[in-house]
């Protein structure tokens, strides 16, 4: 059953620390993308990566790292110079190059700094 | 920086009706668009993209795309209480590195009264 996985669903981080979110696909997909939803707002772009071993900054990558090792996953850090980490953080993927579409999205990790 | 833009709502329909959502967006090189429709506490998933001009239909569901005056709209008909839910514009940049990186708007809040 192909799609995009993510975990833990839910995570509580003190002040200070950092975490890694998780993030998988079985698409076949060489595009992925980390995405963060605060309440009643869009979704603002993290970073982005288009094939392995590389990625781009987003619009907000102040405060975060990721890696892009394997196709399959892109696990996002947040570090602790995110100064305001509290957010619904979405990982998606989609086909690259001319011809791209859309974009499918997993289930989302809901952070929560303490 | 590129924008899309959304009446953030709260837009309220009765069951039956024609639910009409707008966005509008700033980069006239932008190629493709897409309405993604999101439940409370869940992930986005994709409704309709659109590529040309004109409208395109696929079931109650008919996405049009003016790209002289910059504006996409998605119309709902014979709107279901199971529609109530927050529908994303997004607008995928054309070109270069950035090919397949969508900008979002903030959103509609739809809510379909029985």
């Amino acid at each position: 059953d192909g799609g995009i996985t993510q975990s833990p669903k839910y995570l509580f981080r003190k002040e200070g620390q950092n975490v890694t979110l998780s993030c998988e696909q079985n698409l076949n997909h060489d595009a992925m993308y980390w995405y963060r939803q605060d309440p009643g707002q869009g979704l603002r772009l993290i970073y982005y990566s288009q094939i392995v071993n590389d990625f781009q900054k987003g619009d907000i990558a102040e405060g975060y790292s990721v890696s892009r090792e394997k196709k399959e996953s892109f696990p996002l850090t947040v570090t602790s110079a995110q100064k305001n980490p509290t957010a619904f953080y979405l990982c998606a993927s989609s086909k690259a190059g001319i011809g791209s579409n859309e974009q499918f999205f997993g289930p989302g990790t809901r952070l929560t700094v303490l | 920086q590129k924008e899309v833009e959304q009446n953030s709502g709260p837009l309220s329909v009765p069951e039956g009706a024609i639910a009409s959502l707008n966005c509008t967006y700033s980069d006239r090189g932008s190629q493709s668009f897409f309405w993604y429709r999101q439940y409370s506490g869940k992930s986005p998933e994709l409704i309709m993209f659109i590529y040309s001009n004109g409208d395109k239909e696929d079931g109650r569901f008919t996405a049009q795309l003016n790209k002289a005056s910059q504006y996409v709209s998605l119309l709902i008909r014979d709107s279901q209480p199971s529609d109530s839910a927050t529908y994303l514009c997004a607008v995928m940049e054309a070109g270069g590195t950035s090919y397949g990186k969508l900008t979002f708007g903030q959103g509609t809040i739809l809510t379909v009264h029985p």
